[in-house]
């Protein structure tokens, strides 16, 4: 089946501990993004690619780096700069200035 | 970062009912998209909408890109109980950063059956 998997669906870290959510697509799609979800709160913009090799900061890249090496791989590493981590973590992937399909999410909890 | 204006912020009606919801911006979109977004889950794309004036339908849903683009609505007719969830509306602007969607910060809807 075509489709966006992340995973884990659920991740618990120590606080100081950096921690890699991944993001797959067999959709073809060249560009991805990483999205930040707080509860109640609208979608906001972590990195984004459209090519291989290639990404841009969004909105809250602070505290967050990705990696584009291949087409269909998105990974996003929450570092220990992150001051405030606990959130849900949404990724997607579209055709250049297509619509964008979404993956499950990954909830990740700081203790 | 710059967000649409989407209203209402939550609505609770019972089944049966008709749902209406809109996004503004103070900007021209060339592109608005409707999700809507299950608890603990992924948003998932219901209607997408590239033409200003155009109206699109899919099954109860129905939505359209407002004639001067800077405006789009969704409507739900005879409400189902798993209609529950967040609706939220997105749109590409014009030149510049138009590889980025603009959200709006969702209606959240609750059904009463």
């Amino acid at each position: 089946d075509g489709g966006i998997t992340q995973s884990p669906k659920y991740l618990f870290r120590k606080e100081g501990q950096n921690v890699t959510l991944s993001c797959e697509q067999n959709l073809n799609h060249d560009a991805m993004y990483w999205y930040r979800q707080d509860p109640g709160q609208g979608l906001r913009l972590i990195y984004y690619s459209q090519i291989v090799n290639d990404f841009q900061k969004g909105d809250i890249a602070e505290g967050y780096s990705v990696s584009r090496e291949k087409k269909e791989s998105f990974p996003l590493t929450v570092t220990s700069a992150q001051k405030n981590p606990t959130a849900f973590y949404l990724c997607a992937s579209s055709m250049v200035r297509r619509e964008q399909f979404f993956g499950p999410g990954t909830r990740l909890t700081v203790l | 970062g710059q967000q649409l204006n989407q209203s209402p912020q939550s609505m609770f009606i019972q089944e049966g009912e008709d749902v209406s919801m809109n996004c503004t911006s103070s900007s021209i979109f060339n592109t608005w998209l409707w999700y809507k977004q299950d608890p603990g889950e992924g948003p998932v794309l219901l209607i997408a909408l590239y033409k200003a004036g155009e109206l699109t339908s899919n099954g109860r849903l129905t939505a359209q890109f407002g004639i001067t683009r800077k405006d789009s609505f969704l409507n739900i007719s005879a409400s189902i109980p798993s209609d529950v969830g967040i609706y939220f509306c997105a749109g590409h602007g014009g030149a510049g950063n138009n590889r980025k969607l603009i959200w709006g910060l969702g209606t959240s809807l609750a059904v009463n059956p």
